[in-house]
């Protein structure tokens, strides 16, 4: 079965910082990846999604993330956090089942 | 373009009732798909439903269940109320099959049970 883990329950960085949020996935074969973004009494947004090709993948608000089939891992990075970056964040895989399965999400709480 | 409505967006219940929520996609969204969020749980996929047949089902027992409309709206139904229940309820729409399409969210129904 799929799962995701991300190891970090909270992070904390200064405004202005860069950022990774790590994600470790398991799958046997190439899975779809997904970073998603919960502000506070919101839904999820889609940030970026892994299907195949390139392994640095772009997203919106100035996100990226980069699939390392070697590492099992599709960390989440940003080079210069601004303090409205700060929601929970939550990686998520589907396998061949197509069925979502999310990580616990990290909360990144950002630093004036 | 409107996004995912849900409603209502706050609910209190007491043991053994039952409870129907609702869900209106993105217009020309064909799959909803609901997700139960709680802090101890995280988030879990209840299931999917794709012009009007459930495609997809998590892992959760059959008091839970849901339907979807002909205009692709969605209603998902708790019977028998237990506390454990009390939950983030969200909702999402897609164009295609879940877990490959962008979902879109809307912003949830909170369900407490006393």
């Amino acid at each position: 079965a799929q799962s995701v883990t991300q190891p970090d329950i909270h992070i904390t960085v200064s405004e202005g910082a860069s950022l990774e949020l790590r994600c470790n996935y398991s799958y046997g074969a190439t899975p779809y990846l997904f970073w998603y973004v919960q502000s506070p009494g919101q839904g999820l947004q889609l940030l970026l999604k892994y299907f195949s090709g390139d392994t640095l993948v772009q997203g919106i608000k100035g996100f990226e993330a980069e699939f390392k089939r070697s590492q099992s891992s599709f960390n989440l990075r940003k080079p210069s956090v601004h303090w409205s970056d700060a929601a929970e964040y939550f990686c998520a895989t589907s396998g061949g089942s197509y069925i979502p399965t999310f990580g616990r999400g990290t909360s990144l709480i950002v630093h004036p | 373009k409107a996004g995912v409505t849900q409603t209502p967006r706050y609910l209190i219940k007491t043991r053994g009732q039952q409870v129907t929520l609702s869900c209106s996609p993105i217009s020309g969204h064909r799959s909803v798909s609901w997700y139960q969020q709680t802090p101890g749980q995280g988030l879990q996929f209840l299931f999917e439903y794709f012009s009007e047949t459930q495609r997809n089902k998590g892992n959760f027992p059959g008091r839970f269940s849901g339907r979807q409309f002909s205009n692709s709206r969605s209603e998902m139904n708790v019977s028998t109320l237990e506390l454990g229940d009390s939950a983030l309820y969200l909702c999402a729409s897609s164009l295609g099959q879940v877990g490959v399409n962008e979902q879109f969210f809307g912003p949830g129904t909170r369900l407490t049970v006393l």
